[in-house]
């Protein structure tokens, strides 16, 4: 069935390192790829996404990475602050479907 | 422009209640998608509707549990006699319409739902 795996599930970095989280998905057919940033008791909120066309992608300190043969992505934070502390979760969409399916999601703490 | 609306925004209900969950897409949406977050926990998807069709169910569990996206107003989950297990954040997002962008799903603040 549809599965995404994340790594790592927790992370620790100094501010001003990088911090990169990987995910792995198992549907060959899956065309979108968005990372969201969960703060405690909050709402999801989309910080960049991917589609399968293209093979990586910039937004100031945050870049994504898609690898469509090997069937994984990946979320660079560079140049992190305390503020980037949250859970990050990696999603993928099939093509015939509207669904997200979610990775496990990866909590990151930037230590000042 | 107002984003994703969820309400009520926390519900306690005892077991055995039922509880209703509404969701507002943001202006110009029709896809609406409910997702079911257990505490510490990530996001499992539920249900995809359209306005009045459910598109794909599939997370939805088949006991209990049900969906619905009228022509006017919001879209409801309604969970009829409630377990303990039910305790949960639901969210809600919506997507546009468009073809170009339909892939986009932005999402409401969430219900969280206690069950005592």
């Amino acid at each position: 069935g549809e599965n995404v795996e994340q790594h790592p599930s927790t992370l620790s970095v100094q501010e001003g390192d990088s911090a990169v989280i990987k995910c792995t998905y198992s549907d060959s057919a899956s065309n979108y790829f968005p990372w969201y940033k969960q703060e405690l008791g909050k709402r999801p909120q989309l910080i960049i996404d991917i589609r399968s066309n293209v093979g990586e992608k910039k937004d100031q300190r945050i870049a994504v990475t898609l690898n469509k043969t090997a069937k994984h992505f990946s979320l660079h934070i560079t140049e992190t602050q305390p503020e980037d502390s949250a859970v990050y979760f990696c999603a993928a969409r099939g093509s015939n479907t509207g669904k997200l399916i979610f990775g496990q999601g990866t909590t990151l703490q930037v230590k000042p | 422009n107002a984003g994703v609306m969820q309400n009520p925004r926390h519900l306690v209900r005892r077991r055995g209640q039922e509880a209703r969950l509404r969701c507002s897409p943001m202006k110009g949406h029709s896809h609406v998608y409910w997702y079911r977050q257990l505490p510490e926990e990530g996001l499992k998807f539920m249900v995809y509707l359209q306005k009045e069709n459910i598109i794909d169910e599939s997370g939805m569990p088949k006991e209990r549990f049900s969906a619905e996206f009228p022509k006017e107003g919001p879209s409801i989950l309604r969970i009829q006699q409630v377990v303990r297990g039910d305790s949960a954040a639901y969210f809600c997002a919506s997507s546009p319409s468009s073809a170009r962008y339909g892939d986009t799903q932005y999402f409401g603040p969430g219900t969280r739902l206690t069950v005592l």
